[in-house]
């Protein structure tokens, strides 16, 4: 059974950066798929943040895209998400999930989440 | 830019019922990019349907999906206690790589 789990600090201050990591169980990332990252602010909907393929090429939201990276470790089997310059607008709840090669690039699996709050 | 757009915001019914719910996309998309997932409180969303029509792994056969083009439709036959949610649909495509719609809550009447 494939399991992601979301770990980093739940506290980030305005203008540092957010750094969360993905661990991976019972699938080995260097096999293939994509793994993404997705967010949640409170009380609304989701928005996806990007992905990377296990080769470690990226693709990233345009609204994003200058604040994001996102980088694999095969040898530990997890991925990570860098998010420079937050603001409060960056609160939200971030989820990591494998997402499916092409044709349908869904999103079959998926960690808990975990809450980020950005204040002072 | 492709936009998802949800319909309705809101959908209140009873257990039991048949609960339809739209998205409608701003481009044509290929039906291959739609799925669908489902969001209880507290919790990951959870994969429905991909392909615009394919149920994902353990999910009833009281969830199925339609549609072409720019319009999808998610169908729940008849809503069990366990299906009052929020559920999202999600395109792959062109700029941006991946959106998803605004959500529709089904409500217990």
């Amino acid at each position: 059974q494939v399991q992601l789990q979301e770990s980093g600090p739940g506290l980030v201050k305005p203008s540092e950066t957010l750094s969360l990591t993905c661990a991976v169980s019972g699938y080995s990332i260097s096999s293939g798929y994509y793994w993404g990252w997705i967010r949640q602010p409170p009380g609304k909907g989701l928005e996806w943040i990007g992905s990377i393929y296990h080769s470690g090429s990226t693709y990233y939201n345009p609204s994003l895209k200058s604040r994001v990276t996102i980088s694999v470790d095969t040898s530990k089997n997890h991925f990570s998400l860098r998010l420079t310059s937050v603001t409060a607008a960056d609160t939200a709840v971030y989820y990591c999930a494998r997402q499916a090669q092409l044709p349908t690039k869904k999103f079959d699996y998926w960690g808990q989440g975990t809450l980020v709050t950005v204040s002072s | 830019e492709i936009v998802l757009t949800q319909s309705p915001g809101t959908l209140s019914l009873s257990p039991g019922e048949r609960a339809t719910l739209t998205c409608r996309a701003s481009q044509t998309i290929s039906s291959n990019y739609l799925s669908w997932y489902q969001q209880k409180p507290g919790q990951a969303p959870r994969l429905l349907i991909y392909g615009a029509s394919s149920r994902a792994t353990g999910i009833p056969d009281r969830f199925s999906g339609s549609g072409s083009g720019t319009d999808f439709t998610l169908t729940i036959s008849r809503l069990e206690p366990e299906d009052f949610a929020v559920y999202y649909c999600q395109q792959y495509g062109s700029s941006p790589p991946c959106t998803f719609g605004q959500g529709t809550k089904v409500e217990i009447k």
